[in-house]
Order: structure tokens, then sequence, then C-alpha cells
């Protein structure tokens, strides 16, 4: 079956440090690819996404790219802020051939930036 | 504010009850989720119901059933409950039903079984 893989948190990090957040993806057929986050006590709302193969979705300074050769989604930032703490999940959505598009979600990487 | 209602936003009863969640899409919005979130199990994919029927399933127990009405707000029935179902259920909406759709989470309600 799909599946997402995440790095574990939490990620601690100093304001305007460099962020990486590893994702990669096992799916069986070719998916779309997004990273949702979720700030304490809220709902998940979309960071980005990207549809097909070499895709860079981008908002907010966050990026990342759709890498198929290596089944990866990596999120990207080059400087973080104190209001980026928020857990960040990667996700995908797929046809497995039953002809609906079932989520798949990680299991979620925590952030915590100080000042 | 994403659009998305879920009512009520917190909710403890007792085991072997019968509880009903339920959610309003975003205005427009055809497409509706289910989501359970725990700390052991992470975020997983319930149901989805599209204009009224019923899309996809994931890992949704048998105790556990939803519902899309004409209005296109929905339901989930959750029964038997044992302590292993206290979680964060949330609801999502989309536009459509198609894999590159955005979902939109409404703020979800905390279920506590004792």
């Amino acid at each position: 079956g799909n599946s997402v893989t995440q790095m574990e948190g939490p990620v601690t990090l100093s304001e305007e440090a460099f962020l990486t957040i590893n994702c990669t993806y096992t799916a069986t057929g070719y998916p779309s690819l997004f990273w949702y986050v979720q700030y304490p006590g809220e709902g998940l709302q979309l960071l980005l996404k990207a549809t097909k193969a070499d895709d860079k979705g981008s908002n907010k300074g966050f990026e990342a790219t759709y890498r198929k050769e290596t089944t990866s989604f990596h999120l990207e930032k080059g400087s973080v802020q104190v209001s980026d703490s928020a857990v960040y999940f990667c996700a995908l959505s797929d046809l497995p051939g039953g002809g609906s598009y079932i989520p798949t979600f990680g299991r979620g990487t925590s952030l915590i930036v100080h000042p | 504010d994403s659009g998305v209602t879920q009512t009520p936003k917190h909710l403890i009863t007792a085991t072997g009850q019968r509880v009903t969640l339920r959610c309003s899409p975003r205005s427009g919005d055809l497409s509706v989720y289910w989501y359970q979130q725990s700390l052991d199990q992470g975020l997983q994919f319930l149901i989805q119901y599209y204009n009224g029927e019923e899309r996809a399933k994931g890992n949704i127990l048998e105790r556990f059933s939803a519902q899309q009405f004409p209005d296109l707000h929905s339901e989930l029935n959750l029964s038997s409950l044992e302590l292993g179902d206290s979680a964060l259920y949330f609801c999502a909406s989309s536009a459509r039903a198609a894999s590159t759709d955005t979902q939109y989470f409404g703020p979800g309600t905390r279920l506590t079984v004792l």
C-alpha cells in the first residue's frame, strides 16, 4: 500500500536557521504530493503542493520539489521564524486502482524555533 | 478560518456509548473527508464522501459509519465506543474528488471516552 515517511521530530532551530524536513513516499500510481501545517489547537492547512515530477511547490518562503526518481518531497526554508513553529505533515493522494484517490499522511514533524 | 465547521468542539462520553460528529464543508465543496488523529496512530484517513455518495474508504472500523446529506453536510457516527477511540476527529472538504485537490480542514472534535 501507499506510505509516507517523515523524519522524526522535534526539530529545534534558532531563528533565521535553514530548515529541511525530509519526506519520502511509496505509491502505486502517480500521486500528487502535499505539505500541510498544523498550528497548536487548529486543523491542518495546506502549505504547498506539487502534482507532477519536477514541479516545485512554494509558499511563505517554504519550497519542496517533487522528485520521482528518489520518491521524495523534502520541505525547505532558508530562514525560519518563531512563527513557523508548528507540526508539518507530508501527504500524498494516489489512485490505487479502485477508482478513488486515497489520501495518505506522514506522522508529522514538530518544528520548534527559538528566538 | 478554513470555512469548514465541526461540532461539537469537545465530547466526553463513556465506553459503550454512541456519538455523532457533525461537519459542514466549505461553501461549494462537494467532497468531505473524515480523519482520526491520535498520538500513536498519527493522522488516519477514515472515509470520503462526494456529492452524497461514499467515494473512498480508509481505516474505518465497522463500529463507525458516516453519511453525507443532500445539503452536503456530513455526520460521523461512532458506536460501542472504546477507550482507544479517544482522539481528535477532523473533517476536511475539497471542491471535487481529484488527486490534485487541496483539502480544507475543520478545527476538529476532541473525543474523550472514559
